[in-house]
C-alpha cells in the first residue's frame, strides 16, 4: 500500500528565506505527483503537477522535483513571503483511481 | 476552467439527522468523483470513488450505509451523512476528474461539518 510521508510536519522561517519541503512515497509506481496548498479550514489549491515521466515543474517562485526511483519529491519555495503561510500537501496517484496524501507541512513565514 | 463547486461550505447539524453535501463540476463533465475526509492536522483520507451511473466504491473501513454517495449525472455527486454523530464532525472534500483526462482531478473547497 502506498504511503506518503512529509517532512517536516511544521516549519517556521523568516520572510525572504528560501525553503524546501520534502515528500517521500513508498511505491515508485505512480502516475503523477501533485503539490497542493491548503489554507486553514479551506479547500485545496493545486500548485504543481508532475507527471511520472517528468523530473520537475516550475511556477513562479515554486519549483517541484520528482525522483521516482528514490520515491522522493521536493517543493522549493524561493524568497518566501508571509502570504505563503499555509499547509502544503503532497499527493501521489498510485493508480488511475485515487490519490494518496501526505499529512502535510504547516509553513509559517514570519514578517 | 476546471472549477469544482462544493456546497455547503459549513454546516452544523444535530445528532441523528442527515446532511447532504453537493459536489458540482461547473465547466466540465466528470465521469469520476472522489470524496475525502480530513480530521484536524491529519491528511486527507479517501472515503469513496464514484463513477457516474454506477455504485460508489468505498474504501476499507468506510460505512457505505452511513455515507451515501450518489453520482447521478456527469456534473453532480452528493454525499449524505446519515444519522450523524459528533464523531462524524470533520472536513469533507470532493474532487472531480474530467472525462477523458485520467491524470488530473480538481478539488472543491470543502465542507466543514459539525455535529452537535
Amino acid at each position: 500500500k502506498q504511503e506518503v510521508t512529509q517532512i517536516p510536519a511544521a516549519l517556521s522561517v523568516p520572510e525572504g528565506e528560501n525553503l524546501v519541503l520534502n515528500c517521500s512515497f513508498t511505491d515508485s509506481a505512480i502516475y503523477n505527483l501533485q503539490w497542493f496548498r491548503q489554507d486553514h479550514g479551506k479547500g485545496l489549491t493545486s500548485l504543481l503537477l508532475i507527471q511520472s515521466s517528468q523530473r520537475e515543474q516550475t511556477s513562479g517562485r515554486l519549483n517541484a522535483s520528482l525522483d521516482k526511483s528514490s520515491g522522493r519529491s521536493t517543493l522549493y519555495i524561493a524568497a518566501s513571503q508571509p502570504g505563503d503561510s499555509a499547509t502544503y500537501l503532497c499527493a501521489v496517484r498510485p493508480s488511475n483511481n485515487d490519490m494518496r496524501f501526505g499529512a502535510g507541512t504547516r509553513l509559517t513565514v514570519k514578517p | 476552467g476546471a472549477v469544482v463547486s462544493q456546497h455547503p461550505s459549513r454546516v452544523i447539524c444535530k445528532s441523528g439527522t442527515s446532511v447532504k453535501i453537493e459536489c458540482r463540476s461547473l465547466d466540465f463533465q466528470a465521469t469520476t468523483m472522489f470524496w475525502y475526509r480530513q480530521f484536524p492536522k491529519q491528511s486527507l483520507m479517501l472515503m469513496a470513488t464514484s463513477n457516474e451511473g454506477s455504485k460508489a466504491t468505498y474504501e476499507q473501513g468506510v460505512e457505505k450505509d452511513k455515507f451515501l454517495i450518489n453520482h447521478a449525472s456527469l456534473t453532480l455527486s452528493t454525499l449524505t451523512v446519515t444519522s450523524a454523530h459528533p464523531e462524524d464532525s470533520s472536513f469533507y472534500i470532493c474532487s472531480a476528474r474530467p472525462a477523458g483526462r485520467t491524470t488530473e482531478a480538481f478539488f472543491g473547497q470543502g465542507t466543514r461539518l459539525t455535529v452537535v
